[in-house]
């Protein structure tokens, strides 16, 4: 256990869905993080929240819409999606500012866009 | 960003030592040097961070060369419940967030 949750663990969607997924962490952490991990793949890091602020955005497609609405809960909202968003994606948080600010991952959501 | 170069994979059998070495050339003043070990289908989990020298812990230590240029993690006695893949990651943990570029990792396979 790591004191960030993702809820669901699993989730299988087509292409003209509409779903989310959810982070929550329990470590008083102030900065909350998105990464995509496709099969074979390094993590791809997608958005960063830095007290409940978007302070990064790598060129992710408008399919994922990302919401903070405090430091402790952050989503990933999900549309019109392809296949080839299928992947794991995983929630981080940690300690913004100030030195040894590590990264606490989730377990994951596994993404399948049929 | 620093970039870091590291062997895609090794092998080890259980009880020994493990030294994985990682390269990170252009690591800047400012860079702390992080690892995270990864099973799969689970999010890495932090195992050990250094500035320089050496840095040990319940899991793991660390020895930093006075350049910086690299860093080996070390994994004493592995078991069977090692097998995962182990990043290392340079960047400056000062700033409001903590911007970590993952490469592809070291696969490490402990064997019986």
């Amino acid at each position: 256990e790591t004191g960030v949750t993702q809820t669901p663990r699993h989730l299988v969607m087509g292409m003209t869905n509409k779903k989310s997924l959810k982070c929550e962490q329990h470590l008083g952490h102030n900065a909350m993080y998105w990464y995509k991990q496709s099969a074979k793949k390094p993590l791809e890091l997608m958005f960063v929240y830095s007290l409940e602020e978007r302070v990064e955005n790598n060129s992710v497609p408008s399919r994922f819409s990302p919401e903070c609405p405090n430091s402790s809960h952050l989503f990933l909202h999900l549309h019109t999606l392809q296949p080839e968003d299928s992947a794991l994606y995983l929630c981080a948080s940690s300690l913004s500012g100030g030195a040894k600010n590590i990264q606490y991952f989730g377990a994951g959501t596994r993404l399948s866009v049929l | 960003l620093a970039k870091t170069t590291q062997p895609i994979s090794m092998d080890s059998y259980e009880g020994q030592e493990v030294n994985i070495t990682c390269s990170h050339n252009n690591i800047a003043t400012n860079d702390y040097i992080t690892w995270y070990q990864q099973f799969p289908s689970q999010g890495p989990r932090f195992i050990i961070q250094g500035y320089k020298t050496k840095v040990t812990n319940e899991v793991a230590s660390l020895f930093i060369p006075a350049d910086r240029k690299s860093s080996t993690l070390s994994l004493p006695r592995v078991s069977l419940s090692d097998t995962a893949v182990y990043y290392c990651l340079v960047g400056d943990i000062s700033g409001g967030y903590n911007k970590l570029i993952f490469g592809a990792g070291t696969r490490l396979a402990v064997h019986p």
